[in-house]
């Protein structure tokens, strides 16, 4: 199982929106609604901040926002902060029965 | 809210064998999977594979099938990864996670594993 395809990088000046995508198969993303995003800081465990495609757990700011289409998923953090500046993975269901993650995305807010 | 605490870091040497925990508590241990994800330095996260602690069923990942070992011990609300022989490649931070309606809802804080060679 491949991992799912992520920018490495992806950048924006506070208050901007940036949306990091996530490209898989119809063997995992394209089938499933059942993609969910990570974020980590350095030296830090992931959280999860949205679930089942579009979810987002309680506590979780609405600035983050996530849908998918064909293939894709996406994550858009509106407003973006100093504070989001983080790296960012999905992570998808696939046709296994296991589920795999995307390489990570670096956020610099600048 | 749900807390997974793991085991604190080792170092260890090439060969040497490990075993790391990961307790789980506030939730009913027995019910829910347990992950582990392997992120290696400066790179992301890998799912090795799970263990459920009601019946100890197991999935492992291919590139980790036969590398590691997962087990549990539900009376004490408790996760393992096991090596029996380190190699200088599983330098890392482990997580281990709970799996809930088919997402990772909470994550332990990680243990370091530094393998010297």
């Amino acid at each position: 199982q491949s991992a799912l395809t992520q920018p490495a990088s992806v950048s924006g000046s506070p208050g901007q929106s940036v949306t990091i995508s996530c490209t898989g198969t119809s063997s995992d993303v394209g089938t499933y609604n059942l993609v969910s995003w990570y974020q980590q800081f350095p030296d830090k465990a992931p959280k999860l901040i949205i679930y089942a495609v579009s979810k987002r757990p309680s506590g979780v700011s609405d600035r983050f926002s996530a849908s998918k289409s064909g293939n894709t998923a996406s994550l858009t953090i509106s407003g973006v902060q100093a504070e989001d500046e983080a790296d960012y993975y999905c992570c998808s269901f696939t046709d296994s029965r296991t589920f795999v993650f995307g390489r990570g995305t670096k956020l610099t807010v600048l | 809210e749900v807390q997974l605490a793991q085991s604190g870091a080792e170092v260890k040497k090439a060969g040497e064998s490990l075993k790391i925990s990961c307790e789980g508590s506030t939730y009913i241990f027995s019910n829910y999977w347990i992950a582990w994800v392997r992120q290696m330095p400066g790179k992301g996260l890998e799912l090795m594979g799970m263990i459920y602690p009601g019946d100890s069923d197991t999935k492992y990942s291919p590139p980790f099938q036969g590398q590691v070992t997962f087990s549990a011990d539900k009376s004490i609300s408790t996760a393992y990864l096991q090596w029996s022989s380190l190699k200088a490649s599983d330098t890392g931070v482990y997580f281990c996670a709970r799996r809930a309606d088919n997402t990772f809802d909470s994550w332990g804080q990680g243990t370091l594993v530094t393998v010297s060679s």
